[in-house]
């Protein structure tokens, strides 16, 4: 089975506290690529970040830290003192390729965030 | 760079009337551009997948004579919503990808309304 699980469908913080946005994955294949986006009120997706299956490292972007464990399937996504613009919608995707050549994308139902001044 | 335009940003129709919304790559060439469908506070479903110069390939469960996908160019993809219906109303979404593109970028959505 092909699937991302995103647990928390909404969390409230307040400002300034640090949030973990969870994302579990399921796939059989090897090579895949792991998205986080933001999608504020006005419906545009933001890209925050791609990884790709072979890369374990983590990542860290100002305020915005990446954690991708494989032996847990997991890629969760950590935003530090968080502000109120941070307020959004977050999905995490897979990509995996077909046997078409082309991918195939597999979102998340998305955790809704809060931050309250 | 790797911009993907998407317009209109939201647009209301009658219901019986059709809808097109285009999907531009502006700064690169989209030999992939993929039509997704979002209705409030759920998550995006794939409708369909189109690369340039040939038939789109459509997920189980979308009408292909309801929603039409041409991607005539590497840079531009439209979907046409055939005989709009309320039931139709949702956030249209496309992204692109292509040479040079970084991951899979998004176009703005469009909101139909069909009342």
């Amino acid at each position: 089975a092909q699937k991302v699980t995103q647990a928390q469908t909404e969390i409230s913080v307040v400002e300034k506290e640090d949030v973990t946005l969870d994302c579990v994955y399921e796939t059989r294949d090897t090579t895949y690529y792991l998205f986080w986006y933001k999608q504020p009120p006005s419906g545009e997706l933001v890209f925050l970040i791609r990884r790709n299956s072979f890369d374990e490292q983590n990542e860290i972007s100002g305020r915005y830290s990446w954690n991708f464990q494989k032996s847990t399937s997991s890629f969760n996504f950590t935003i530090t003192a968080s502000q109120v613009v941070d307020s959004a919608v977050y999905f995490c995707a897979l990509s995996l390729r077909k046997t078409s050549g082309t991918y195939k994308y597999i979102f998340g139902t998305g955790t809704r965030l809060k931050v309250l001044a | 760079g790797a911009v993907v335009s998407q317009h209109p940003s939201w647009v209301i129709c009658k219901s019986g009337t059709s809808v097109k919304i285009e999907c531009r790559s502006l700064d690169f060439q989209a030999t992939t551009m993929f039509w997704y469908r979002q209705f409030p506070k759920q998550s995006l479903m794939l409708m369909a997948t189109s690369n340039e110069g040939s038939k789109a390939t459509y997920e189980q469960g979308v009408e292909k004579d309801k929603f039409l996908i041409n991607h005539a160019s590497l840079t531009l993809s439209t979907l046409t919503v055939t005989s709009a219906h309320p039931e139709d109303s949702s956030f249209y979404i496309c992204s692109a990808v292509g040479a040079g593109s970084y991951g899979y970028t998004f176009g703005s959505g469009t909101r139909l309304t069909v009342v």
